[in-house]
């Protein structure tokens, strides 16, 4: 079984500029997340898609950021403009439906703004 | 919300003493604890969870217990080898209607060395 996959694994980008991060989820995990550790702190919440539908998306830090998952599948996250601040490794999981089942996730995408 | 705080940061250990890594939560209702290994440029792997109607679980050389009263788990591992050297997370999430919003502790980096 293929595992989640996520493209850029690296990213180096001028402040201002627009990034889009990909994620391919394990195929047929309705549940997909998104998740950013910055440089040393915790992995933190950003959102949650049920299939195409956003969950929650409690954790995106402002308008500039923007998730989608078109038809239930892939999902991309799209940085615009970019700050310095959103540098950080960028991680997607997913998961089955139902409650507390586990979170497989990607390798991450390491985004560095400068 | 929830929060989950994580001790040591860093954790320096001879191969084959024991580790032992330490989360406190904060939300009551949360129920599902797991602990995510990342070894350097990989992703981060469940290795162990822990549900809030046990108090203990064991795999192997790797144990996890529950305080359910305190809010604090912690992660056990004995006769460490190289291999276990990585950085480690605790995380937490409460009961809900599908899916798993984790919150992370901010992770602890494991050295293990010979």
């Amino acid at each position: 079984e293929a595992g989640v996959t996520q493209f850029p694994s690296h990213s180096v980008i001028e402040k201002g500029q627009t990034v889009t991060l990909r994620c391919d989820p394990i195929s047929g995990h309705d549940n997909l997340y998104w998740y950013r550790r910055v440089m040393g702190k915790e992995i933190k919440f950003l959102l949650h898609f049920v299939k195409e539908s956003k969950q929650d998306e409690s954790g995106m830090p402002n308008n500039r950021f923007l998730a989608e998952r078109t038809g239930g599948t892939y999902s991309t996250l799209k940085v615009q403009p970019a700050e310095l601040e959103d540098s950080g490794v960028y991680f997607c999981a997913s998961s089955h439906r139902g409650v507390n089942t586990e979170a497989f996730f990607g390798q991450g995408t390491r985004l560095t703004v400068v | 919300g929830e929060n989950v705080e994580q001790h040591p940061s860093t954790l320096s250990v001879q191969e084959g003493d024991s580790a032992v890594i330490k989360c406190t939560y904060s939300d009551s209702a949360s129920n599902y604890f797991p602990w995510y290994k990342q070894e350097l440029g990989k992703r981060p792997q469940l290795i162990i969870d822990i549900r809030s109607n046990v108090g203990e679980k064991k795999d192997q050389r790797i144990a996890v217990t529950l305080n359910k009263t305190a809010k604090h788990f912690s992660l056990h591992i004995t006769e460490t080898q190289p291999e276990d050297s990585a950085v480690y997370f605790c995380a937490a999430t409460p009961l809900t209607g599908g899916g798993n919003k984790l919150t992370f502790g901010t992770g602890t980096q494991l050295k293990v060395e010979l």
